[in-house]
C-alpha cells in the first residue's frame, strides 16, 4: 500500500496565480480530508468528503478556495488568485470511515505551497 | 469552540530517559490520535484510541473520554524519537480532527 499520495510536493506560485493540489487517498478509504499547517495557526481542518460527496467545508476560506472529489481515487484543492498568506503545507488524509478504528486518519506527505 | 490543549510545548530528554505528554479537551471527544511529525514533515501515526490504553514498544497512550484527557508516555528515549508530537481528537459531532499545538521533543545523547 503506497499510502496517501500528494502531488506536487512543493509548489511556488506568484501572487494572483492559481494553484491546484492533488491527493490520492488510500485505496478503499471512503473519507478524504484536507488540512493546512502553518507556523502561526498550526494544523487546521479545511474540508471533508465522504464517498466523494462534500460533507463539511467549514474550515475552507470562503473566497478563492475550492475542493472537489471527482472520483474515489483523487481529490483536488484549488486556490484561485493565491496570496502570500496562503503559503502553508497542505495535508490530505484518508480513513476507512466505518468500523472499529475506521475513523483513524492517515496522512500524505503534504504539499508545501509558497506564494511569492 | 472545541479546543485541544497540549503540553508541554517543548521537551528535552537525555537518551534512555522518559516522560509524558498530555492533551486536555474542552469538549467530549470520541477518539484521539497521536502523531509524530518527523524532520521531513511527515505525520506518522502512533496511536488511535477510542478509549483505554494502548502500548507499542517504548510508547504507551491512554485516552480517558470521561475526564477529557489523553497522555502519551515515552520510555527509554532514543535519538530517533526527536520530532514534534501532536495529539488530534475527533469530537462526537463530526469527523474532522482538532489538533493540539504540538510538543517539540529533543533527545540528547
Amino acid at each position: 500500500n503506497a499510502g496517501v499520495i500528494q502531488t506536487p510536493r512543493h509548489k511556488v506560485t506568484g501572487k494572483g496565480q492559481e494553484a491546484t493540489l492533488w491527493c490520492e487517498p488510500i485505496s478503499g478509504h471512503s473519507a478524504v480530508f484536507w488540512y493546512r499547517q502553518t507556523i502561526v495557526q498550526g494544523l487546521e481542518f479545511l474540508t471533508y468528503f465522504r464517498n466523494q460527496a462534500p460533507i463539511d467545508d467549514s474550515g475552507m476560506p470562503k473566497e478563492r478556495f475550492s475542493a472537489q472529489m471527482p472520483n474515489q481515487s483523487h481529490s483536488t484543492l484549488k486556490i484561485q488568485s493565491t496570496q502570500p498568506q496562503d503559503s502553508a503545507v497542505y495535508l490530505c488524509a484518508s480513513s476507512l470511515d466505518w468500523g472499529l478504528g475506521g475513523r483513524e486518519q492517515y496522512f500524505g506527505p503534504g504539499t508545501r505551497l509558497t506564494v511569492l | 469552540g472545541d479546543q485541544v490543549e497540549q503540553s508541554p510545548s517543548a521537551l528535552s530528554l537525555h537518551e534512555g530517559t522518559g516522560s509524558a505528554l498530555r492533551c486536555n479537551f474542552t469538549t467530549t471527544m470520541r477518539a484521539v490520535q497521536w502523531f509524530q511529525q518527523n524532520s521531513r514533515g511527515s505525520l506518522i501515526n502512533l496511536f488511535y484510541l477510542a478509549s483505554g490504553t494502548k502500548e507499542n514498544g517504548r510508547l504507551k497512550s491512554t485516552f480517558n473520554s470521561k475526564e477529557s484527557y489523553s497522555t502519551l508516555h515515552i520510555r527509554d528515549a532514543q535519538l530517533e524519537d526527536s520530532g514534534t508530537y501532536f495529539c488530534a481528537a475527533g469530537p462526537d459531532s463530526n469527523y474532522q480532527l482538532i489538533w493540539g499545538s504540538g510538543t517539540k521533543l529533543i533527545i540528547k545523547p
